[in-house]
């Protein structure tokens, strides 16, 4: 199947600094990304849509000015969480679409743990 | 209510049992079925999809779709201690649409 990287696996910052999490496609161009949010026991939230080469689309209640989004090309998308506090502490996974028999399917990144203290 | 249902588990089972894990949907324009496999503090990896109603089988994995009562499930054969892992169900109209996810199901394999 298709492969989705996503650096780094695990980060630990500092409260009021910046962390950018990057996700790249690896076999396939993704003109579409997808990141999402998980907390413990609960299901993928969905962030924010990543379109190549234009502003992000993001979902209800999810700050646009915390979370930055910029797909600059086919195979990379970065979110940067800036001004990080202890509340951002989260699983952040990225996705891409891929065009899989009659549909598209979303093949995931292996996530990143922030950890703001 | 939500629109993707899915018990939480935890789910044990000994080796070698069948599971089935299954999930409700209230949207009628859901069209694709998908099923993850997520282990401790990875990203979901892609077991299965399916199109509309219907079964479809891969080695143990088996994935039924009944849309008239908007009710998926996913059975596995033979279960593995390795198939331990949380199982989330997800679905979409088709296309780029957005993809709703269940909460997943926690399984335990008992050797």
């Amino acid at each position: 199947g298709a492969v989705v990287s996503q650096h780094p696996s695990r980060v630990i910052c500092k409260s009021g600094t910046s962390v950018k999490i990057e996700c790249r496609s690896l076999d396939f161009q993704a003109t579409t990304m997808f990141w999402y949010r998980q907390f413990p026991k609960q299901s993928l939230m969905l962030m924010a849509t990543s379109n190549e080469g234009s502003k992000a689309t993001y979902e209800q209640g999810v700050e646009k000015d915390k979370f930055l989004i910029n797909h600059a090309s086919l195979t990379l998308s970065t979110l940067t969480v800036t001004s990080a506090h202890p509340e951002d502490s989260s699983f952040y996974i990225c996705s891409a679409r891929a065009a899989l028999g009659d549909g598209t399917e979303a093949f995931f990144g292996q996530g990143t743990r922030l950890t703001v203290v | 209510q939500k629109e993707v249902e899915q018990d939480p588990g935890p789910l044990s089972v000994p080796e070698g049992a069948i599971v089935s894990l299954n999930c409700t949907y209230s949207n009628s324009a859901f069209q694709y079925f998908m099923w993850y496999r997520q282990y401790s503090r990875k990203g979901p990896e892609l077991l299965m999809y399916t199109y509309s109603s219907g079964n479809k089988e891969d080695g143990r994995f088996t994935a039924q779709v009944d849309k008239s009562s908007k009710y998926i499930s996913l059975f596995i054969r033979d279960s593995q201690p390795s198939d331990s892992a949380t199982y989330l169900c997800a679905m979409n109209a088709g296309g780029y649409q957005k993809v709703t996810f269940g909460t997943g199901t926690k399984l335990q394999v008992i050797p």
